[in-house]
C-alpha cells in the first residue's frame, strides 16, 4: 500500500525559505521510472504542479517557479524534500506530494497535503 | 506553456449523465488524466491515460480524448459525485505537467 505524508512549517514569513518533506512508504525511489512530485493549491484555487524528481535523480520544475524551487531525495529515508525560496503571501497554499508511477504520466497516490500560510 | 481549458461549473440531476470537458491544442495526441477532489480532501485519480480506471473507481466514470477535447463522463450521477474535477497532461514540448483550472460539479 502506497502512502505519502507531507510535513513542514504551517506558517512562514515573507522572504523566508520554505522546506517541506514528503515521507513515503509502499514503493521505492530506486525503482526504474518512478518519481515523486509536488503540487500546490492556493485556497479556493486550482492545482498547480511544482516539481518532480525521478528515481535516477533527474528533476523537473515548473517553468514559472523554476528559479525558486529545489527538489531532492533521500532514498535511505524514503523522503523527498522541496524547498521554495523567497516566500510571498501568494505562495499560501496546501502543498501535496504525490507518487508518479513508472507506467504513466499521472499522479496516482497523493498525500493528505499540508497548508502553508505566508504572513508576517 | 500548454493551456487546458475547463468549464468552471457543471450542474446535473441525480441519475443523469455529466460531461466535463478539457480543451487543449491537439490534446488528442496526449494522455489525459482526471482527478476528483472533494472539499478538504486530496485529489483522487479517477481516470488515467484518457480512458483507464484505477482500481476501485466505479465504472460510472469514463473518459475519452480526441482532437482538441478530452471528456470525463459520469453516468448515473450520485450526490457523492459532487466535487471539483481536474484534468492533467504532460506537456511533452516543455517537459512539465499541467492541470486544468477545474470544474465544479453540482448535483441538483
Amino acid at each position: 500500500q502506497i502512502t505519502l505524508k507531507e510535513s513542514g512549517p504551517t506558517l512562514v514569513k515573507p522572504t523566508q525559505t520554505l522546506t517541506l518533506t514528503c515521507t513515503f512508504s509502499g514503493f521505492s525511489l530506486k525503482t526504474d521510472r518512478v518519481a515523486v512530485g509536488w503540487i500546490r493549491q492556493p485556497p479556493g484555487k486550482a492545482l498547480e504542479w511544482l516539481a518532480l524528481i525521478y528515481w535516477d535523480d533527474d528533476k523537473r520544475y515548473s517553468p514559472s517557479l523554476r528559479r525558486r524551487l529545489s527538489i531532492s531525495k533521500d532514498t535511505s529515508k524514503n523522503q523527498v524534500v522541496l524547498t521554495v525560496t523567497n516566500m510571498d503571501p501568494v505562495d499560501t497554499a496546501t502543498y501535496y506530494c504525490a507518487h508518479f508511477p513508472s507506467t504513466s504520466t499521472d499522479f496516482d497516490y497523493w498525500g493528505q497535503g499540508t497548508l502553508v500560510t505566508v504572513s508576517s | 506553456s500548454y493551456v487546458l481549458t475547463q468549464p468552471p461549473s457543471v450542474s446535473v440531476a441525480p441519475g443523469q449523465t455529466a460531461w466535463i470537458t478539457c480543451g487543449g491544442n491537439n490534446i488528442g495526441s496526449k494522455s489525459v488524466h482526471w482527478y476528483q477532489q472533494k472539499p478538504g480532501q486530496a485529489p483522487v485519480l479517477v481516470v488515467n491515460d484518457d480512458s483507464d480506471r484505477p482500481s476501485g473507481i466505479p465504472e460510472r466514470f469514463s473518459g475519452s480524448n480526441s482532437g482538441n477535447t478530452a471528456t470525463l463522463t459520469i453516468t448515473r450521477v450520485e450526490a457523492g459525485d459532487e466535487a471539483d474535477y481536474y484534468c492533467q497532461v504532460w506537456d511533452t514540448r516543455r517537459d512539465h505537467y499541467v492541470f486544468g483550472i477545474g470544474t465544479k460539479v453540482t448535483v441538483l
